[in-house]
């Protein structure tokens, strides 16, 4: 069974750093996309970005290329979100998803919610 | 301001059918880029409901359909239920952002 385990809510103070994890089993981590998306409070979905774990391959969003850093560790089948100085407007769900870049996104995570408060 | 426009609601009785659109443009759906749609309920994570413009995972019951034309794409529901009361998103790749868009989402209320 495919599944992408997400770790817990966070709660940081805006210029903390900040890495969130996206755990997968049940098929080969090495071979498919893992994207990122976030959702802002009340709101839709946004792409972020997204990684190829096989090689590590990233491409990002615009909008949010040079805000946040995705890399990927294969020998723990784990993807990550990284960010280096968080701001308030950061607050948000995160979704990972296994995706590729122009494809569906089949199986989700079930999202980590980071708080940006001072 | 989304690359791939929804409509914010629709709302539709029960038993009836209701259409989502998404408009796009050349750079997306109009470059022949697919088109997946989700379905999403308060507090939970998007579930992939079509993919491919036009396939329903295993699971998707098939009162649910997709569809595309030029730089457009609908999710019709037939036999509109309660249970169907949710967000819904679609997604394409574009171009110009070299990267995959969502469009803003619809809210479906079932009256």
């Amino acid at each position: 069974e495919v599944q992408l385990v997400q770790s817990g809510a966070e709660m940081r103070k805006p210029g903390e750093s900040l890495k969130i994890s996206c755990k997968a089993s049940g098929y080969s981590f090495s071979n498919y996309w893992i994207a990122w998306v976030r959702q802002m409070p009340g709101k839709g979905l946004e792409w972020m970005g997204i990684i190829y774990p096989g090689d590590s391959d990233a491409t990002y969003s615009p909008s949010f290329q040079g805000q946040v850093s995705i890399s990927a560790d294969k020998s723990m089948n784990t993807a990550y979100l990284r960010w280096s100085s968080l701001k308030a407007t950061d607050a948000a769900m995160y979704f990972c998803a296994r995706s590729s870049p122009a494809a569906q996104a089949d199986y989700w995570g079930q999202g980590t919610l980071v708080s940006v408060s001072s | 301001q989304s690359v791939l426009t929804q409509p914010p609601s629709v709302s539709g009785a029960p038993g009836q059918r209701v259409t989502i659109s998404c408009t796009g443009s050349i750079s997306n759906i109009g470059a022949g880029y697919e088109v997946h749609w989700y379905q999403q309920f308060p507090g939970t994570a998007p579930k992939l409901l079509i993919f491919a413009n036009t396939n329903r995972p295993s699971g998707v019951p098939d009162r649910f359909s997709g569809s595309k034309s030029g730089t457009s794409a609908s999710l019709a529901i037939t036999g509109l239920q309660a249970e169907d009361e949710a967000d819904y998103y679609c997604q394409s790749y574009d171009t110009g952002l070299s990267g995959s868009v969502f469009g803003g989402g619809t809210k479906l209320t079932v009256l």
